[in-house]
């Protein structure tokens, strides 16, 4: 049981340059969320996912997309990255009241 | 607006001495809140909920409706509480539940 993955763990791309982040789970939830953690700004809310086939806008979502492929998977895309969006990615589930996090995806650009 | 402040960013104290990391949250209906430690290397994990009123690992949080607060304690730090602290408003719209975290508390315990 994995729980939640993502992928790739660390990417560099250039100012312009599109790039999808992979996030996947195994424990059946509904909920799917993605967040970036920025220091001293914490975690905030990007897009989130109520159940397959929805998704919605969340504290920061300009600059991004979402996909909610399946139940499992829920993918975050980048389609002209910019310097401002350098920052970790988690992506996260849920079930009842916990929430449930990726190892995260540490993103440069430059 | 819904908001939950940490006011420290770092805190450090020495093994055995008291912990108390502090969050005030701004909510207009009934809070639900949360503490979320990440240990380093490790991933984000819920560490306790104010309504199970527990204590994990050693911890406890009580919720204050009054001073709006959810401080997390800990009457003996031990080094391998050293972690980031995160502070979390549960928002429930249609059952659905987001979070508002707080920017976060870095625990450092000395030996």
């Amino acid at each position: 049981n994995a729980g939640v993955t993502q992928t790739p763990k660390f990417q560099v791309l250039k100012t312009g340059q599109s790039m999808t982040l992979q996030c996947a789970q195994d424990m059946n939830h509904n909920s799917m969320y993605w967040y970036r953690q920025d220091p001293g700004m914490g975690l905030r809310l990007i897009y989130y996912s109520a159940s397959e086939g929805t998704t919605d806008k969340g504290e920061v979502p300009n600059g991004y997309n979402v996909s909610r492929l399946n139940k499992r998977e829920f993918s975050l895309r980048l389609e002209s990255a910019a310097p401002s969006q350098t920052s970790v990615y988690f992506c996260a589930s849920r079930e009842g009241y916990e929430q449930y996090f990726g190892p995260g995806t540490r993103l440069t650009v430059t | 607006a819904q908001r939950v402040t940490q006011p420290e960013k770092l805190l450090s104290v020495f093994k055995g001495a008291p912990v108390e990391l502090k969050c005030n949250y701004s909510y207009s209906g009934s809070p639900e809140l949360f503490w979320y430690v990440q240990y380093s290397r490790q991933r984000l994990q819920l560490l306790l909920r104010h309504i199970s009123r527990e204590s994990i690992k050693g911890f406890t949080a009580d919720l204050n409706k009054g001073e709006t607060s959810f401080h997390l304690k800990k009457p003996f730090a031990q080094e391998e509480d050293s972690a980031m602290y995160y502070c979390a408003l549960s928002l429930m719209n249609t059952g659905f539940q987001k979070l508002v975290f707080g920017t976060g508390t870095r625990l450092l315990v000395s030996p």
